[in-house]
């Protein structure tokens, strides 16, 4: 199974600044790693696929680099709907299907 | 508009059975593989189960193999996961999420592009 790890676990910034979220496998998973968006009692929200392509109606703000086991996503510029919990997921080798543990990007 | 509503979600005993369901709209549902996945109170995403297009190819996690089934009813454009011997652990929300991605030599790679608003499960006595 492989293993995602996110860091940082919380990460404080203030509106209008940047914000650097990373994604480590455990094993490469090349390109195939998607990113969401969860917000507090709502479901999860595509954001990035295969590991740099934006879904569909994301703006342009949010960034993802990477491949092989190192990952970011870049959200320039945050706005106060970014504020939220963010989580990575291999699809790679499956089953199982592998989330990390998330990102809480708050505000400072 | 692509929609996916769950429905089937309560309180049950330990060692109960429960049946959720995830009616699906805006897609041509017998085209897509679907999945299931959970989120215990305040922790993270689990992947639980996944069905593909064609009949008999499902997968789940190991943490509930042997005790829930996937299934669908491409007549009915719905989902549906069977959840038997449910333990206190099994308590969280369950998504119900469309597959999207690729498909090369056979094995097909897939993230979740839309996803329902979930279901609660609690397990309780």
């Amino acid at each position: 199974e492989i293993v995602m790890t996110q860091s940082p676990v919380i990460l404080s910034v203030s509106p209008g600044e940047s914000a650097t979220l990373s994604c480590r496998a455990s094993q490469s998973v090349a390109n195939n790693l998607a990113w969401y968006q969860q917000k507090p009692g709502q479901a999860p929200r595509l954001l990035v696929y295969g590991a740099s392509t934006r879904a569909t109606g994301v703006p342009a703000r949010f960034s993802g680099r990477g491949s092989g086991t190192e990952f970011t996503l870049t959200i320039s510029s945050l706005q106060s709907e970014d504020f939220a919990v963010y989580y990575c997921q291999q699809y790679l080798d499956w089953p199982p299907y592998t989330f990390g543990g998330g990102t809480k990007v708050e505000i400072k | 508009e692509v929609q996916l509503v769950e429905s089937g979600g309560g309180l049950v005993q330990p060692g109960g059975s429960l049946r959720l369901s995830c009616a699906a709209s805006g897609f041509t549902f017998r085209t897509y593989a679907m999945s299931w996945v959970r989120q215990a109170p305040g922790k993270g995403l689990e992947w639980v189960s996944i069905i593909g297009t064609s009949v008999g190819n499902t997968f789940h996690a190991d943490s509930v193999k042997g005790r829930f089934t996937i299934s669908r009813d491409n007549s009915r454009d719905t989902l549906y996961l069977q959840m038997n011997s449910l333990t206190a652990a099994d308590t969280a929300v369950y998504y119900c999420a469309k597959a999207e991605g690729y498909c090369s030599d056979g094995t097909c790679y897939r993230y979740f592009d839309y996803w329902g608003r979930g279901a609660l499960v609690t397990v309780s006595s």
